[in-house]
């Protein structure tokens, strides 16, 4: 069964707090992808990674950078924590070539 | 990646097909259509894709133009559990292409 779990499912951080969003997949996938998702906003793409250490800018990276060390792992980090970045975090995974992506159940973050 | 264009609710009675509708005027040649959907605080799911050619799996047919510049999602019996957001993604296979969604259509599956 085809795996992409995410860190945690709930966290609650402090305005100012370096936090680390961690997703692993198990199905030696090259792509992995970070979203936030927010009421009326949809799913927005921040970073995406298509091989180890290698990242491409989605539509709102401000604020974020990852770290893909591993094929399997891709953290997604937030420097300094603040306010607006409360939202749903989702993770996702496909092959090099996909013909479709798998994703985690997300984090739903909140910065207080 | 072509834009979509799809309704932002419909409703569908229990039990009838659900026929979800989406415009890409501008895909490309090499562009996939393909659909997802998002049940409440759950991750989206994978259901079909084609490119020219209508497709059909366990979970619902893809019915896509000649010209393939719209295509219909069709569930043949929607139930409750059906009732999600669905994203129509015109997307190049190529390798390393970015996967990005649009609003989607807000379907509500009625008793």
């Amino acid at each position: 069964d085809v795996k992409v779990t995410q860190s945690s499912r709930y966290l609650v951080k402090r305005t100012g707090e370096k936090v680390f969003l961690e997703c692993v997949q198990d199905m030696d996938h090259e792509n992995m992808f970070w979203y936030r998702q927010d009421p009326g906003l949809g799913l927005r793409l921040i970073y995406f990674s298509y091989d180890v250490k290698m990242k491409e800018k989605g539509d709102i990276p401000e604020g974020y950078s990852v770290s893909r060390e591993k094929k399997e792992r891709f953290s997604l980090i937030l420097e300094s924590a603040s306010t607006n970045q409360t939202s749903m975090y989702l993770c996702a995974s496909s092959s090099f070539v996909w013909t479709e992506a798998f994703f985690g159940q997300g984090t739903r973050l909140t910065v207080v | 990646d072509a834009k979509t264009t799809q309704p932002t609710s419909m409703d569908c009675a229990e039990g009838r097909a659900a026929n979800l509708p989406c415009n890409h005027s501008t895909i490309s040649g090499n562009e996939y259509v393909y659909w997802y959907r998002q049940i409440h605080s759950q991750g989206p799911q994978y259901i079909i894709h084609g490119l020219k050619n209508n497709e059909t799996n366990e979970m619902a047919s893809l019915i896509i133009t000649e010209d393939r510049k719209s295509s219909t999602l069709i569930l043949p019996h929607a139930t409750l559990r059906d009732t999600a957001v669905y994203y129509c993604i015109v997307r190049a296979n190529n390798a390393g292409n970015m996967l990005t969604f649009g609003g989607g259509t807000r379907l509500m599956v009625k008793p």
